[in-house]
């Protein structure tokens, strides 16, 4: 069983639509990590969260530890926002970055 | 902004012949890592690195990877014999804290080894 599942897997949706993609763990954590992965495969971290809510533009994520739960939200989504988005942990106790397998989002215009 | 650095983008390498990839981190930071990504799959923690030394490591870093701060600036990471299960996008990354800060990647090199 995967430490981290992210849900759904492949996202489609239209250009200005409100886009949340989430992210369950199993192990206690001392952070989570929301990342973006363009087409050509660079990596670009979105967030750092180790508890509540934190806002960039237009992206939200939040965080539930009791639940194990988080999930990352795209307002007035824009084709450009079309990557792989990924969730990682990282447990209490170590610096071994646990990844999701991601969710492929496509934004149409 | 200060980026991290990695080349070469692309390494085509024979099976068994050693590579090395190369890694500039941000200069203020202190916690360095690789993370490798086969091709369709997710992304995979190899190695963190701080204060000159291995701090964590998984079980795909076995004896034939190693990884050298050799300068002020350089983050190597070596495979000394490669197999065709080597093949991958191997990614760096730095942070100035362990986990309280956010992690800062490079571009990746894409590994293939025939």
């Amino acid at each position: 069983k995967n430490e981290v599942e992210q849900s759904p897997q492949n996202l489609t949706a239209q250009e200005g639509e409100f886009i949340t993609i989430n992210c369950s763990y199993s192990v206690g954590i001392s952070a989570l990590h929301w990342l973006q992965q363009h087409p050509g495969g660079g990596i670009v971290s979105l967030f750092m969260l180790s508890s509540g809510k934190k806002k960039h533009g237009r992206l939200i994520a939040t965080i539930n530890i009791q639940e194990k739960h988080s999930s990352l939200h795209i307002t007035a989504s824009h084709p450009r926002d079309s990557a792989v988005y990924i969730c990682a942990v990282i447990p209490f106790g170590n610096e071994k970055l646990t990844f999701g397998t991601g969710t492929r989002l496509t934004i149409i215009p | 902004e200060p980026e991290v650095t990695q080349t070469p983008s692309h390494q085509v390498t024979q099976m068994g012949q050693e590579v090395i990839l190369r890694c500039v981190p941000i200069s203020n930071h202190l916690y360095f890592y690789w993370y490798r990504q086969i091709l369709g799959q997710k992304v995979e923690f190899l190695v963190s690195f701080y204060n000159n030394e291995i701090s964590e490591k998984s079980e795909i870093f076995d004896d034939q990877f190693s990884v050298e701060r050799p300068d002020g600036s350089n983050f190597t990471l070596k495979i000394r014999s490669t197999k065709l299960e080597d093949s991958a996008m191997y990614f760096c990354a730095s942070s100035v804290e362990t986990w309280g800060s956010p992690l800062h990647f490079g571009n990746g090199t894409r590994l293939t080894v025939t």
